[in-house]
């Protein structure tokens, strides 16, 4: 079993829709919780950082912890098609600084 | 401030070649990694180093050598280039406390 799942998608949406972009994991040790957006060709970028559970938004973008049910989510309001792209989670372990572990990533893609 | 830089951004190789790819961060970061990215497969970790002059083997060390003899430098070498070598390669830094990573825009390789 892997330490992440996530659905590959690909996921298509109309533009204005709310996505909901999720992950599992399987380690109870997993403390920080990262969201990354990767457009075609490009290298992967920071979009959300969580530490722990419960939610933090920014602007469109709201991330999701659920630690009791091993469950993040990603959810953009208002889906633009500049939002289509992969989206990978990531998450570590406190003082495990050498190992993220990656999702394999939800291509999405927006609709004009 | 330019983050993470990789050079080259691509190359093709024959079997048997060897090659370093380059990678630069400004951002006075002490953990530095190599991942290399394939389709369905997601990132996975190559070698890390916590710091100038260490190095340690990630998840799929095989076929590679890794150096960090500065702090803003890592480079990761291709001694004898074999066709499952190809991929997208990319760098991260991490922030000291090492709660999540940046990524360079990444190195595609192709061994024919």
């Amino acid at each position: 079993q892997k330490e992440v799942e996530q659905d590959p998608g690909p996921l298509s949406v109309p533009e204005g829709a709310i996505v909901s972009l999720n992950c599992t994991y399987s380690n109870s040790a997993f403390q920080y919780f990262m969201w990354y957006r990767q457009y075609s060709r490009k290298g992967p970028e920071l979009l959300m950082y969580t530490y722990s559970s419960g939610n933090k938004e920014d602007g469109r973008f709201t991330a999701q912890v659920d630690k009791s049910s091993k469950y993040i989510s990603l959810f953009i309001r208002d889906s633009q098609p500049s939002d289509s792209a992969t989206y990978l989670c990531a998450m570590s372990a406190h003082g495990n600084f050498n190992k993220f572990y990656f999702g394999s990533g939800t291509k999405l893609n927006v609709k004009p | 401030n330019a983050g993470v830089t990789q050079t080259p951004k691509f190359r093709v190789l024959k079997t048997g070649q060897s090659m370093t790819l380059l990678c630069a961060q400004d951002m006075n970061h002490e953990y530095m990694y190599w991942y290399r990215q394939d389709p369905g497969m997601g990132l996975r970790l190559i070698h890390y180093s916590v710091g100038e002059g260490t190095t340690a083997k990630g998840e799929v060390p095989d076929g590679y050598n890794v150096s960090r003899l500065k702090k803003q430098n890592f480079l990761l070498g291709l001694e004898s280039a074999a066709p499952s070598q190809t991929s997208v390669y990319f760098c991260a830094s991490a922030s000291p406390t090492a709660e999540t990573q940046y990524f360079g825009p990444g190195t595609r390789l192709l061994v024919l």
